[in-house]
């Protein structure tokens, strides 16, 4: 199973919004509304942001946002704030219990 | 506080063998599936290995089928990763992740990480 694929790096200012996408196949993202992305800061565990393409949990805040066309999933943040500054990973259902995350977009707040 | 809290990291040379636990609490762990999850020095996460809340059903990355064993302990709120064969590329952050549950529903999500053991196989 090969890693879905993500853009290295996003960037925008404060109160701006960036959208990281996540490209994978029918096997996966495609054929599945089950993506979920996850936070992560520095040296700290992942944090569950979205999941199901676009549900979020309870605590999150309605700034983060989910969508899915076909092979590719996004998670758009809006009104960026600088403790947004961290990494984002993508994670599909693949079958079988199985499960593939993305290569990782690590966000910047200018 | 739900809580899961990893332990048994440390440096083991190629070919070795490590075993890796996570201790549950705050919530009735029997529910759960858990997954085990890990992250290379400035790398991306990966899936390891799934495991049902009964232990019936198990799966593995290809990455380490065959080397690795996952099981668990309802009564004592545990989740192991037996490491055999150990290679440099294993060496990494493991996590233990508790994947969301409901009496309705398939959920197909971690909604709660342990902060992680540190694994370095080297000689």
């Amino acid at each position: 199973q090969s890693a879905l694929t993500q853009p290295p790096s996003a960037s925008g200012s404060p109160g701006q919004s960036v959208t990281i996408s996540c490209t994978g196949t029918s096997s996966d993202v495609g054929g599945y509304n089950y993506v979920s992305w996850y936070q992560q800061h520095p040296g700290k565990a992942p944090k569950l942001m979205t999941y199901e393409v676009s549900k979020r949990p309870s605590g999150v805040p309605d700034r983060f946002s989910g969508s899915k066309s076909g092979n590719t999933a996004s998670l758009t943040v809006s009104g960026l704030q600088a403790e947004d500054e961290a990494d984002y990973y993508c994670c599909s259902y693949a079958g079988s219990n199985n499960y593939v995350f993305g290569t990782g977009t690590k966000v910047t707040v200018l | 506080e739900v809580q899961l809290v990893e332990s048994g990291g440390g440096l083991v040379q190629p070919g070795g063998s490590l075993r890796l636990s996570c201790a549950a609490s705050g919530f009735i762990f029997s529910n759960y599936e858990m997954n085990w999850v890990r992250q290379a020095p400035g790398k991306g996460l990966e899936w390891v290995s799934y495991i049902s809340s009964s232990a019936s059903t198990i799966y593995y990355a290809d990455s380490v089928k065959g080397r690795f064993t996952i099981s668990r302990d309802n009564a004592r709120n545990s989740l192991y990763l037996q490491m055999n064969s150990l290679r440099a590329e294993d060496t990494a952050v493991y996590y233990c992740a508790r994947i969301a549950t409901s009496p309705y529903y398939y959920y197909f999500h971690m909604d709660v990480w342990g902060k992680g053991t540190t694994v370095t196989v080297s000689s």
